[in-house]
Parts: structure tokens; sequence; C-alpha cells
């Protein structure tokens, strides 16, 4: 059975571009969320989705979108790239009533 | 804003217990007390969760105080593969959103 899985493993892009992260749920979870990983901190909640509607939102600006598709798995879209946007970016997925289980994440370097 | 506290650091040696405590003073009823572990570069691994019943697993144990306002993860024999971040999570409901603080780091020594 495989667990969550996320693409890329790592990418590098450029202040002011747009980026798109991909996560597969864990089989039979219905339920995503993402969180962001500063280097030295705790994960920081984005958002989490169900039944391919943002149930919960974390405190992030509009640059950060997502969107559930119906086969349950996930994208993170992040416009207008900043520096401060460099970080593990982190999928988790779980039934609506469940523990979660996290992906090994998404190396993202803003240079 | 994170509502747990644990230290920052703990070692113990090979084979011995680790005791990894945290604070939860502000936990409402409703709220469950979740654990998980970050081994350097992977996401975080769920290792168990209460709500005021101490519980096993295969993993560890975890041991809620009467009051609920703190907890103890119990790795009962640790190995050098236990070295991680260890992460105490409130939690309103299971599924609901975690907040992390910046956890305990768990050194195991040979």
């Amino acid at each position: 059975d495989a667990g969550v899985t996320q693409s890329p493993t790592h990418l590098i892009k450029t202040r002011g571009q747009q980026v798109t992260l991909r996560c597969s749920p864990k089989s039979g979870h219905d339920t995503v969320s993402w969180y962001q990983q500063a280097l030295g901190q705790g994960p920081q909640f984005i958002f989490q989705y169900y039944e391919e509607e943002e149930r919960q939102r974390g405190n992030f600006p509009d640059r950060f979108s997502g969107h559930q598709f119906p086969n349950y798995s996930s994208e993170l879209n992040v416009n207008a790239l900043l520096l401060g946007d460099s970080a593990l970016y982190l999928c988790a997925s779980s039934l609506v009533q469940g523990s979660a289980f996290f992906g090994q994440g998404t190396r993202l370097t803003v240079v | 804003d994170a509502k747990t506290t644990q230290p920052p650091s703990m070692d113990c040696a090979e084979g011995r217990a680790a005791n990894l405590p945290c604070n939860h003073s502000t936990i409402s009823g409703n709220e469950y007390v979740y654990w998980y572990r970050q081994i350097h570069s992977q996401g975080p691994q769920y290792i168990i969760h209460g709500l005021k019943n101490n519980e096993t697993n295969e993993m560890a144990s975890l041991i809620i105080t009467e009051d609920r306002k703190s907890s103890t993860l119990i790795l009962p024999h640790a190995t050098l593969r236990d070295t991680a971040v260890y992460y105490c999570v409130e939690e309103k409901s299971s599924g609901d959103k975690l907040t992390f603080g910046t956890g305990t780091r768990l050194a195991v020594r040979p």
C-alpha cells in the first residue's frame, strides 16, 4: 500500500514565479492537508481539502491556493514567489475523522 | 499558535526508556493529544494519540495526567533510529488541523 506521495521532491524557482506541488493521498483517504515547514520550525498549517472543497485555512495569503480532484489527489499552488516561501512543503492525508499521515515533502528553494 | 510546550532537547542511552514530557495546560475537553516524530528531512510520522486514558501501541506508550494538562510519551527501549524531533500536538478532533510547536529533539546515544 503506497503511502502519501508528493512530487517533485526538490525544485528551485526564481522570485516572482509560480509553482505547483502535487500530492497523492494514502489509499482510502479522502482528506488532504498542506503544511509549510521552515528550517528549524514545526510544520505550519496552510489549508485542508475535503470533497474537493477547502474546509479549513491557516494564516497564509491568497497567493497560496489549492485544489482537490475527484480521485482525492491535491495540488498546492503558490503565485508570485518570495524568498521567504523557501521551505519544506508537506502533504498529509487522512479520513475525515482519522489520524494524519504525511508524505516526504517537497523542498522548495526560491532564489 | 502552538499551545503545547516541550523541552527543546533531550538525550537518552540506547536500550533505555525515553520519557518525553509535554505541557498542554489550556487543552479543552474535546481536544486530543497527538504525538508525531520527524526524522531528519522526512515527513512527520504519526506515533500515538489519546483523549484522557493512557494508550499503548507497538511504537510507544502515552501517559496523560488526570487533569489532562500534561502528558508523557514513553519509548520503552530507545534505539539509534529513534533519534528525531518529537512533536506533541493538540487537536480538536481526528481530521482537524494540527498546530505544531518546535518539538523536542531527542538524541539517542550508543
